[in-house]
């Protein structure tokens, strides 16, 4: 089945530095990706959506200087905690799909096993 | 808005079945998901309805009204391993995204 590929799995960081975290789909292609966040014991919610060769788009109250998204190729979109603090402490998860959009499956999400950031 | 509700909290024995409920609001409506999350772990795809009725896969049935905008997911015979969060998620219509309910933590007990 559909493998997405998170890394790193965890990282602590200093407050103020920046911190890259990789999303891989490793036997399909992913022309959208979506990234999560989540905090304990609460339930995901959704950062914003990656796409391939264009500008990610940003739920609301969601600063997209601060998370910054690229998505160059196919099997790769990264979600860069730029100048971080200690409440972007979180669990970040990213998902893809790999079913056509046009299916019904289509949002049938393969989630990455996320990455826990924890800011000193 | 967007709006989707579950019950916080559960408790079952094991062998038992117990129904998760979920209602949702949503602006629109393409499909509604049920997925199992244990602690500290990705969430896996359990089951999809788009249209009324029961879905069934093995030990996990879900169901779905389109009209009450409500739908359960139902476990049988339950084991120990089913212990986890379970999160019921929404596409609203138009919307390339899945919205997701806050979740029910189920902790089974011998």
């Amino acid at each position: 089945g559909a493998v997405v590929s998170q890394h790193p799995s965890w990282v602590i960081c200093k407050s103020g530095t920046s911190v890259k975290i990789e999303c891989r789909s490793l036997d399909f292609q992913a022309t959208t990706m979506f990234w999560y966040r989540q905090f304990p014991k609460q339930s995901l919610m959704l950062m914003a959506t990656s796409n391939e060769g264009s500008k990610a788009t940003y739920e609301q109250g969601v600063e997209k200087d601060k998370f910054l998204i690229n998505h160059a190729s196919l099997t790769l979109s990264t979600l860069t905690v730029t100048s971080a603090h200690p409440e972007d402490s979180s669990f970040y998860i990213c998902s893809a799909r790999d079913q056509p959009s046009h299916t019904l499956l289509a949002n049938v999400l393969t989630f990455g096993a996320g990455s826990r950031l924890t800011v000193l | 808005g967007q709006n989707i509700d579950q019950p916080t909290e559960m408790t079952a024995t094991e062998g038992a079945i117990v129904q998760i409920n979920c209602t949702y609001q949503t602006s629109g409506f393409n499909g509604l998901f049920w997925y199992q999350q244990h602690a500290g772990e990705a969430p896996t795809f359990l089951s999809y309805n788009v249209l009324d009725g029961l879905e069934e896969k093995g030990r996990f049935s879900s169901f779905l009204s389109r009209s009450k905008g409500y739908s359960y997911l139902l476990l049988k015979e339950l084991q120990m391993k089913d212990s986890a969060s379970y999160l019921c998620a929404v596409r609203p219509g138009g919307y390339n995204k899945l919205i997701f309910g806050a979740g029910t933590r189920l902790a089974v007990h011998p």
